[in-house]
């Protein structure tokens, strides 16, 4: 197993254009986590999945984000009519369960021009 | 929710020194992980520690669940520990997230 793999590693779109980044678990990890980190902070939790469930949506995932987890495999964020302030790294990770070490992928930098 | 607190936020050492860095929590926890966040911004897990102590190599660490901290040691600091640091925590109740810390920049002088 090569851990936790998201693509692409870099994406640049402009203003108002629609972005997809994808993640892809540890295979046997039921849980599937997305964070977003801006500079010069920690990373923020937005979602995450059990399985094919989405159990959980932070404030900070507006309506212009939506995010699946079909057949409770890879994961997919989509962000919608891009932003300057949607510029961050995302950040997925996945574990074996609630409590349980997670683990993160390299990350896809998004820069909004 | 959890509060995460991490001390210092920075942190200058010649290479060759020890180190201490802290994680403040404000809630009981079920997860506590130290990271080292290389140059290209990925996470690397440095240890799951809810409690107990841990050692790797030049580096251990140690949470006291009861008192609400952790603490990462390095020993013998080496230019390639320079980055940035962060703890996580994430608690018995509720959600399942993670919450970081805001991190510690340590950088280590030849």
């Amino acid at each position: 197993d090569t851990g936790v793999s998201q693509n692409p590693r870099h994406k640049i779109t402009k203003r108002g254009q629609n972005v997809t980044f994808r993640c892809d678990p540890i295979s046997e990890h039921n849980r599937l986590y997305w964070y977003r980190q801006t500079l010069g902070q920690g990373p923020e939790f937005l979602t995450y999945f059990q399985n094919e469930a989405q159990l959980e949506k932070s404030r900070l995932l507006s309506d212009r984000f939506s995010a699946e987890r079909p057949k409770g495999s890879f994961s997919t964020l989509e962000i919608q009519r891009t932003e300057q302030g949607d510029s961050a790294m995302y950040l997925c990770a996945s574990s074996l369960g609630h409590g349980l070490e997670a683990f993160f992928g390299q990350g896809t930098r998004l820069t909004v021009v | 929710g959890i509060q995460v607190e991490q001390s210092p936020p920075d942190l200058i050492l010649q290479e060759g020194a020890n180190s201490t860095l802290r994680c403040n929590f404000s809630d009981s926890v079920n997860n506590l992980q130290w990271f080292h966040q290389n140059p290209w911004g990925q996470l690397i897990n440095l240890f799951y520690i809810p409690s107990g102590t841990k050692q790797n190599g030049r580096l251990s660490a140690t949470t006291v669940a009861t008192e609400r901290y952790s603490l990462l040691y390095i020993s013998s600091s080496q230019t390639t520990d320079s980055g940035v640091y962060f703890c996580a925590a994430g608690t018995n109740f509720g959600n399942e997230k993670l919450t970081f810390g805001t991190g510690t920049r340590l950088t280590i002088i030849p």
